[in-house]
């Protein structure tokens, strides 16, 4: 089944601790993103990658990494945590360029940050 | 990078018609436009996408006027479970733009 998954779905951590959200797709897509879902601001992108070792910033980067040494994973690294970085986050996967913008999502990482 | 611009929010009832009209002015030339959906605690998911004109599938239509500064999601007889939020998703067609801009969405809410 061609799927986005998410890990981990659900995570209450402190601020200041080290935390990864992995992110994997078995549709070797091209291009993979994250993006955090805040009550009344919609769907912010935070990062993108086009491609194995090519990513880039979206519109709200600070506080976090990310790296794609395979087509395949995307983590989301949170080096330093903090309060508002709690939220939903989304990551998604879209084929290679001449697919549109038809895009496919996870199922959502709910982190609190304590 | 073209943003858009939706209602809030709209209310329905059950067996209507509802129209969600999206503006983006600023629409590039290799702009598609998509819109999505989403329930609560879930991804959103793909609807429909079109670049001029009008396309339609099994659950919803798209109508973009010939300047394609707006495009109107359409959804036939909507029931209970089309209660969701409606994102409109104005991007290039995945050749050089990684940055895509869903923005706030419209919260659509069907009564019986």
């Amino acid at each position: 089944e061609a799927q986005v998954t998410q890990n981990p779905r659900y995570l209450i951590t402190v601020t200041g601790k080290k935390l990864t959200v992995t992110c994997s797709q078995n549709m070797n897509h091209e291009y993979m993103s994250w993006y955090r879902q805040d009550p009344g601001l919609g769907l912010r992108q935070i990062y993108y990658s086009m491609n194995v070792e090519v990513t880039d910033k979206g519109d709200v980067p600070e506080g976090y990494k990310v790296s794609r040494k395979e087509k395949r994973n995307f983590p989301l690294i949170l080096e330093s945590p903090s309060p508002n970085q709690t939220s939903l986050y989304f990551c998604a996967s879209r084929p290679d360029r001449d697919s549109g913008n038809t895009i496919y999502f996870g199922e959502g990482s709910w982190l609190t940050v304590v | 990078l073209a943003k858009t611009t939706q209602p809030i929010s709209m209310d329905s009832y059950e067996g209507q018609e509802v129209n969600i009209t999206c503006s983006h002015n600023n629409i590039a030339t290799n702009d598609y436009i998509t819109w999505y959906q989403q329930f609560p605690s879930q991804g959103p998911r793909f609807i429909i996408q079109g670049y001029k004109t009008k396309v339609t599938n099994e659950v919803a239509s798209l109508f973009i006027p010939a300047d394609r500064k707006s495009s109107t999601l359409s959804l036939p007889r909507v029931s209970l479970s089309d209660t969701a939020v409606y994102y409109c998703l104005v991007g290039d067609r995945g050749s050089t733009l990684g940055r895509l801009y869903f923005g706030r969405g419209t919260q659509l809410t069907v009564w019986p």
